[in-house]
Formats: C-alpha cells, structure tokens, sequence
C-alpha cells in the first residue's frame, strides 16, 4: 500500500513569502502530524490532527498553522517567512493512537528560505 | 522542562557485535517510549514501541528496555550488520493525543 506522500520534495522560498505544504496519508489513518526537523533543534512537534480537528500544537508562532480535510490529507502554512524557517517538514500518519502505534512518516519537504 | 539525551556522538562497532544506544530523560513521566532509524535524506522509520508498564520488548534482532526509575530506555541491536548503519532516534509519548518528544538521535556505525 501507498506510504505518506509529502509534496513537493524540495522548495526555495523568499523571506517574507509564504508557503503551503501538503501531505497524503496512509489510506485509513486519520491522525497526521507535522514535524520540523532541523541540524541544531532536532526534531520538533508541530501540530496534530485527527479527524479534521487540532489536537495538539506545539511551541511555535503563529504564522505556522495547518488543516486536515474530510480526505485525511492535510496541509500546513507558513507565512512570512523567516531564514530560520529553513528545515526539513516531515508529515506522519497513524492509524490510531501512538500508544499502541508507531508513526509512518513521509519522505518530508526540504525547505529553504533565501 | 522536559529533556531527553541520546549519545550525540557516533557509536561506532564492528559487523556481529550487539550495538546498545541509551536515551535518558528527565522532567518527564512518558507513557510510552518509540523508537526510530533515520536515513540521511530520509523521514524516520518505525521500530519498537513500549510502554511504562512494560520492561522489554523484542522484535528479531532488535531488543528495548525501559526503566522508569532510572528514566532510561536501551535500544539493543544484535549481530549488527552494515546495513544496520543509521541514526536511531528516540522519541516519548503522553496521554495527550499523539505528540512525541523526540531526542536528538545517536548515529550509529557498523564496520564490515
């Protein structure tokens, strides 16, 4: 079966501008997460959605925000851009919840503000 | 505020020997514990999962511990091989939904 699929793969953005990522989860899986990796921060939690609601957010601004449609599929917004925006977004989905499942994540969007 | 150790130096070992990578962390109490390989250029994959009222689980050459008291898992691998080569990240759970903490991974080395 189909795995997560992230788009687009790579992405050169402005500072200042804004950008929309997408995501397809796992056919079935209705929980998607978002995660910003970076070399000096690591991974970190960014928000999670389960059936088109927000359940979880973590300490970032707010010019980050995401959404879950009725398909599962999501998609996450960053506006005005900032050089240290400039990370890779990793999207995972589960089918349930993460104390009995693992994450499967997609190959992530490489993100870079010039 | 929360804080979670992995070895950020490279764990390097020889092919056939068992690998063992630590992840300590402190101001929590996680109610379950995952591990993950990460490739370079790669998302993480999915290995083990345990939970607080579990002390080991298994999964053919792999094998986690976890030690509430000491607040420490140990994630085995052995008869490593050079495939085995990665960074392996740990990660921790609440009850709050599916929000993972991760740690800052250990990259681990196997030599033919």
């Amino acid at each position: 079966k189909a795995g997560v699929t992230q788009t687009p793969r790579y992405l050169i953005k402005t500072r200042g501008q804004q950008v929309t990522l997408s995501c397809s989860p796992i056919s079935g899986h209705r929980s998607v997460s978002w995660y910003q990796q970076t070399p000096g921060q690591g991974l970190q939690f960014l928000f999670e959605y389960f059936s088109e609601t927000q359940r979880n957010k973590g300490n970032f601004p707010g010019r980050f925000s995401g959404r879950q449609f009725s398909n599962s599929r999501s998609e996450m917004n960053v506006s005005t851009l900032e050089l240290g925006d400039s990370a890779l977004y990793l999207c995972a989905s589960s089918p349930g919840t993460a104390s009995l499942y693992g994450y499967t994540f997609g190959s992530g969007t490489r993100l870079t503000v010039v | 505020s929360q804080k979670i150790e992995q070895n950020s130096e490279a764990l390097n070992i020889q092919e056939g020997k068992t690998a063992t990578l630590t992840c300590n962390y402190t101001n929590y109490s996680p109610a379950y514990l995952q591990w993950y390989r990460q490739d370079p250029g790669r998302g993480p994959v999915f290995l083990l999962l345990i939970r607080e009222n579990e002390k080991e689980k298994r999964k053919e050459r792999l094998k986690v511990t976890f030690d509430t008291t000491l607040k420490q898992s140990l994630f085995h691998i052995t008869a490593s091989q050079p495939a085995d080569s990665a960074t392996y990240l740990c990660a921790l759970g609440g009850n709050a939904g599916n929000m993972l903490t991760f740690g800052g991974g250990t990259r681990l080395m196997v030599k033919p």
